[in-house]
């Protein structure tokens, strides 16, 4: 199956902060999800991004689906973007392959 | 709506015991999931389905059976629970595989723990 590698595995910042998450997949998928776990465990959704750049408020995403990987810039970090950020590549039957998780953790 | 929904939210079992946990969603998605996490890792797929009726294995089966006899539910069964399946576990769904925006959402999970 597919591999996916995340780093760094732990990311300490201050508030206020910008940061970049990297996601590398061992072979092609069809699309990349990026999701944040909030400490109460709960997924959310931050992007579906196949290919090219999305942004949504701070953050955006940019995946090169030619070379493998996708970026997860965080800006002007703040507390309430700590938790376990996960990207997930795509492949046959919608099925997702998951990486092992970046995680972060914003302090005052 | 709801979106993706799981019942129960929490379970204590003894080993060898069986239980069902439940997955619904009204966003009718063809395609449902359930997947693991357990601590420091990443979700891990354990059974999935693309319809009505069918059921297909993932990457960690063992242990588990999966029922999908109406689109909206799925069913993910323990009949002999051990205490290795203590963990997390998560439903998703999306569209089906032809559909050219197939995001995946997950429902809260469910925190099992076989003693």
């Amino acid at each position: 199956g597919i591999q996916v590698e995340q780093s760094p595995p732990d990311l300490i910042l201050q508030e206020g902060a910008n940061s970049t998450l990297r996601c590398n997949f061992s072979d092609s998928v069809n699309n990349l999800q990026w999701f944040h776990q909030n400490p109460w465990g709960q997924l959310i959704n931050l992007f579906y991004i196949p290919s090219g750049t999305k942004q949504n408020g701070r953050l955006s995403a940019t995946t090169v689906a030619t070379e493998r990987y996708s970026l997860l810039y965080i800006s002007s970090s703040q507390t309430t973007d700590s938790g376990v950020y996960f990207c997930a590549g795509q492949y046959g039957n919608n099925r997702l392959a998951f990486g092992k998780g970046n995680q972060v953790v914003v302090i005052p | 709506n709801a979106g993706v929904t799981q019942t129960p939210k929490f379970r204590v079992l003894k080993t060898g015991q069986s239980m069902t946990l439940l997955c619904a969603q009204d966003m009718n998605h063809e395609y449902m999931y359930w997947y693991r996490q357990d601590p420091g890792m990443g979700l891990r797929l354990i059974h999935y389905s693309v319809g009505e009726g069918t059921t297909a294995k993932g990457e960690v089966p063992d242990g588990y059976n999966v029922s999908r006899l109406k689109k909206q539910n799925f069913l993910l069964g323990l009949e002999s629970a051990a205490p290795s399946q203590t963990s997390v576990y998560f439903c998703a769904s999306s569209y089906d595989g032809r559909a050219s925006y197939n995001e995946q959402f997950f429902g809260p999970g469910t925190r099992l723990t076989v003693l």
